[in-house]
């Protein structure tokens, strides 16, 4: 399976500052969604965006997605220490039961 | 509430043991379970697909004689790594979706495995 790119791979800011990571990936797409891991830990549901959508938003995060561009942002507003973490993009091709495709991630830390 | 059951979390064992880790859907039927590799620092990659009462779909570069993959059941996938070593340390987690749901998958908390 192909990965994706996300950028940048790391991304250092102040409390209540806001962190925007990008997403690209390289073929079509049914759905995209944003994962959080905190470290050695599992994976968190952030927020899956279909491809007809083109913004969503949930709580503090928004997601944009230009399928034109195969590229796809998550804006954390007015960050918090503890979103700290890995924060992944994944694609599926179609609907169900299929396997997930993953960027290589962006690793957040957010200074108190 | 948990949908899908990892165990073991964390495993540490020695050279040469084989280890079994199991996923368990809890809510629904899973016909088709996704394993997938995490090294330190890296992303996520799709080792296998597990289809219950067949066998395995492995990616390219994965040995099937090395990750066995057996889901017998409509609730259970297991994998083992058979005669580990240390360059099999990772993060193996795993994750299922219900087939007539076009909602996201619900992954397993993952086992970190270390191989000494």
């Amino acid at each position: 399976s192909q990965q994706g790119e996300e950028d940048p791979q790391a991304l250092s800011i102040q409390e209540g500052e806001n962190a925007t990571m990008n997403c690209s990936y390289k073929t079509s797409i049914n759905n995209l969604q944003w994962y959080r891991q905190n470290s050695g830990r599992g994976l968190v549901h952030l927020i899956l965006i279909r491809s007809n959508e083109r913004e969503k938003h949930s709580g503090r995060l928004r997601v944009t997605l230009d399928t034109s561009k195969k590229s796809s942002s998550l804006l954390i507003t007015a960050s918090r220490a503890a979103d700290t973490a890995s924060y992944f993009c994944a694609t599926d091709a179609y609907p169900g039961n299929t396997p997930l495709v993953f960027g290589k991630g962006t690793r957040l830390s957010v200074i108190a | 509430g948990a949908v899908v059951s990892q165990h073991p979390s964390w495993v540490i064992c020695k050279s040469g043991t084989s280890v079994k880790i199991e996923c368990r859907s809890l809510d629904f039927q899973a016909t088709t379970m996704f394993w997938y590799r995490q090294f330190p620092k890296q992303s996520l990659m799709l080792m296998a697909t597990s289809n219950e009462g067949s066998k395995a779909t492995y990616e390219q570069g994965v040995e099937k004689d090395k990750f066995l993959i057996n889901h017998a059941s409509l609730t259970l996938s297991t994998l083992t790594v058979t005669s580990a070593h240390p360059e099999d340390s990772s993060f193996y987690i795993c994750s299922t979706g219900d087939l007539y749901s076009n909602q996201p998958q619900h992954f397993g908390d993952g086992t970190r495995l270390s191989i000494l």
